[in-house]
């Protein structure tokens, strides 16, 4: 079975604050992605990674940046976290195949990040 | 902008019925679909997978998808409680890394 872990299920920080999402996988998955999912709007893209140390901006990637300096291993940094920020962030992974074909996404189980 | 499309809902059927999910996408280039289970407070996971035009069966739930309408859903038979969810629609757009474009959701309720 497809296994992502996140570091943590609740966080709570304050305003300024830079804030560390840890997510890994153990599918030796090339992708992965984040996502945070609000109430009403759904599922949205921050960042995603297609190798290691390679990345592209999703939807709303304002306010955040991304690492990912091994396979297995993808972080997302809020450098100076605001109260805008309170979500649930979502990790995923999936093979890379070729583009368009196949692809489902495993998810992590979540964060739920307030900020204060 | 790549869309997908699902009735909010909430859709509410009695114990034991047919519970069907609709979705429509926009890209006429996806080749990927997917169904997402989504329960409160909790993260997605997945349930269903089809590629081609036709039905897809795993258990009690069947897949469909209808590439010419640009149309996908999902039948759960002898719905149970357990059931009761926020299912996704999502679809694997054309040409980009196997990103997924996610529907809002559509919330299921399953009355005994």
């Amino acid at each position: 079975d497809v296994k992502v872990t996140q570091s943590s299920r609740y966080l709570v920080k304050r305003t300024g604050e830079k804030v560390f999402l840890e997510c890994v996988q153990d599918m030796d998955h090339e992708n992965m992605f984040w996502y945070r999912q609000d109430p009403g709007l759904g599922l949205r893209l921050i960042y995603f990674s297609y190798d290691v140390k390679m990345k592209e901006k999703g939807d709303i990637p304002e306010g955040y940046s991304v690492s990912r300096e091994k396979k297995e291993r993808f972080s997302l940094i809020l450098e100076s976290a605001s109260t805008n920020q309170t979500s649930m962030y979502l990790c995923a992974s999936s093979t890379q195949g070729a583009s368009g074909r196949y692809g489902e996404q495993f998810f992590g189980p979540g964060t739920r990040l307030t900020v204060l | 902008q790549k869309e997908v499309e699902q009735n909010s809902g909430p859709l509410s059927v009695p114990e034991g019925a047919i519970a069907s999910l609709n979705c429509t996408y926009s890209d006429r280039g996806s080749q990927s679909f997917f169904w997402y289970r989504q329960y409160s407070g909790k993260s997605p996971e997945l349930i269903m997978s089809i590629y081609s035009n036709g039905d897809k069966e795993d258990g009690r739930f069947t897949a469909q998808l209808n590439k010419a309408s640009q149309y996908v859903s999902l039948l759960i038979r002898d719905s149970q409680p357990s059931d009761s969810a926020t299912y996704l629609c999502a679809v694997n757009i054309a040409g980009g890394y196997n990103k997924l474009i996610f529907g809002a959701g559509t919330r299921l309720a399953v009355h005994p």
